[in-house]
Formats: C-alpha cells, sequence, structure tokens
C-alpha cells in the first residue's frame, strides 16, 4: 500500500498563479486533512474533511480552498498565491474511529516568489 | 481540545533511555494523549497514544499520571534514528466530528553517541 501521497512533491509559484495539491489515500479513510508547517513551527491545520462530500474550515483557513468529490482524495487549491503561503504542506487520514492513528504524507514543499 | 506543555529541548546519549514530558493540566475526561514525532522534513509519524492507563508498543511506552495531568513518553535504548521533533497532542472524540490534531512546537530531540 502507498498509504497517503503528495502531488507534487515541489513547486514553485509567482504571486498571484494559482495550483492545487492532490492528497490520495489508500486505506479507506473518512478523515483527510491539510496542514502548513512553516519553519520551526509545529503544524497547522488548513482545512479537514470528516467524507465524502465534506469540507470544514481549521485553524488558518484563509487563502485556500478544499474540495472532497472522492473518499480517496482531498485536493488544496491556492487561487491566488501569495509569498505568504511559502510552506510546506501536510496532508493526514485517519479512520472514522478517531482514536486511530493519522497517516501523513511526505509533504509539499510550496515557494510563492 | 486540550493545550500542551513541552520542553523545546532535550538531548539523550545513544542506548539510554530517553524521557519526553509533557504537561497536560487542563485535560478533560474524553481526551487521549498521543504522540508523534517528525524526522527531518518527513511527514509526522505515530507512536503511540493512551487515555490513563499507561501502554506500550514496539516503539516506546507513554506513562501517564494518576491525575491525567502530565504525561511521559520513554523511548528505552535510544538511537541516532530517534532524532526528531516529538509533539504531544492532546485529542477529544465527540461522536460524529472529526477528531482534529493540533499540533504545538513539541520537543527536539538530539540523540548523541
Amino acid at each position: 500500500n502507498a498509504g497517503v501521497t503528495q502531488t507534487p512533491k515541489f513547486r514553485v509559484l509567482k504571486t498571484g498563479q494559482s495550483m492545487t495539491l492532490l492528497c490520495a489515500q489508500d486505506m479507506n479513510h473518512e478523515y483527510m486533512y491539510w496542514y502548513r508547517q512553516d519553519p520551526g513551527m509545529g503544524l497547522r491545520l488548513i482545512h479537514y474533511s470528516v467524507g465524502e462530500g465534506t469540507t470544514a474550515k481549521g485553524e488558518v483557513p484563509d487563502g485556500y480552498n478544499v474540495s472532497r468529490l472522492k473518499k480517496q482524495n482531498f485536493l488544496l487549491g491556492l487561487e491566488s498565491a501569495a509569498p505568504s503561503q511559502t510552506s510546506v504542506y501536510f496532508c493526514a487520514s485517519s479512520h472514522e474511529q478517531g482514536r486511530a492513528e493519522a497517516f501523513f504524507g511526505q509533504g509539499t514543499r510550496l515557494t510563492v516568489v | 481540545d486540550a493545550k500542551t506543555t513541552q520542553p523545546p529541548s532535550m538531548d539523550c546519549a545513544e542506548g539510554r533511555a530517553a524521557n519526553l514530558p509533557c504537561n497536560h493540566s487542563t485535560i478533560s475526561g474524553n481526551e487521549y494523549v498521543y504522540w508523534y514525532r517528525q524526522i527531518h522534513s518527513q511527514g509526522p509519524q505515530y507512536i503511540i497514544h493512551g487515555l490513563k492507563n499507561n501502554e506500550t508498543n514496539e516503539m516506546a511506552s507513554l506513562i501517564i499520571t494518576e491525575d491525567r495531568k502530565s504525561s511521559t513518553l520513554i523511548l528505552p535504548h535510544a538511537t541516532l534514528r530517534d532524532t526528531a521533533v516529538y509533539y504531544c497532542i492532546v485529542r477529544g472524540f465527540n461522536t460524529g466530528t472529526a477528531s482534529k490534531l493540533t499540533f504545538g512546537t513539541g520537543t527536539r530531540l538530539q540523540v548523541t553517541l
């Protein structure tokens, strides 16, 4: 099993450009999450989803949109990238039975210039 | 979810036990204590979790005080590969809602020869 796969792994954007980060999991997990991690800081929750077709805001949702059209995929969109969105983005998924552990992808390193 | 407090950094000699403390004085009855670690810039990795009893798995042991206001993660024989940032997270569960993982800044454990 691949677990949680994020694409792309690296990306450089110009200010104002848009892009979509893809997260795919093959564990049939209900819950999926998007986090960002800035240098020297912990992970901050951007958006999350409790199931196909549902999304909810996390701690730092501004400037991002998400969609969960298929259970296995969770997309994070930046409509108009800003330098403040330069960060490493992590996706995670976990079972509906929330006491289960969350599995993380290897991250997407995004630089906005 | 309850807030946690961890020391910013710790050192441990290889082969010795690493004891990482965490304070969570505002923890409530239905909240679990989770530990994750992040090696270099990889995605966080689940280690262990517990409610009120001590727990042990192949990676570590978790000791939770009787009043549940603090806990200690124990790596019994630390190796250089255990050098990482360790996150203590308190996570609550409500039926039908996502159990969000809220990360702090963690403890940076440096294992030395």
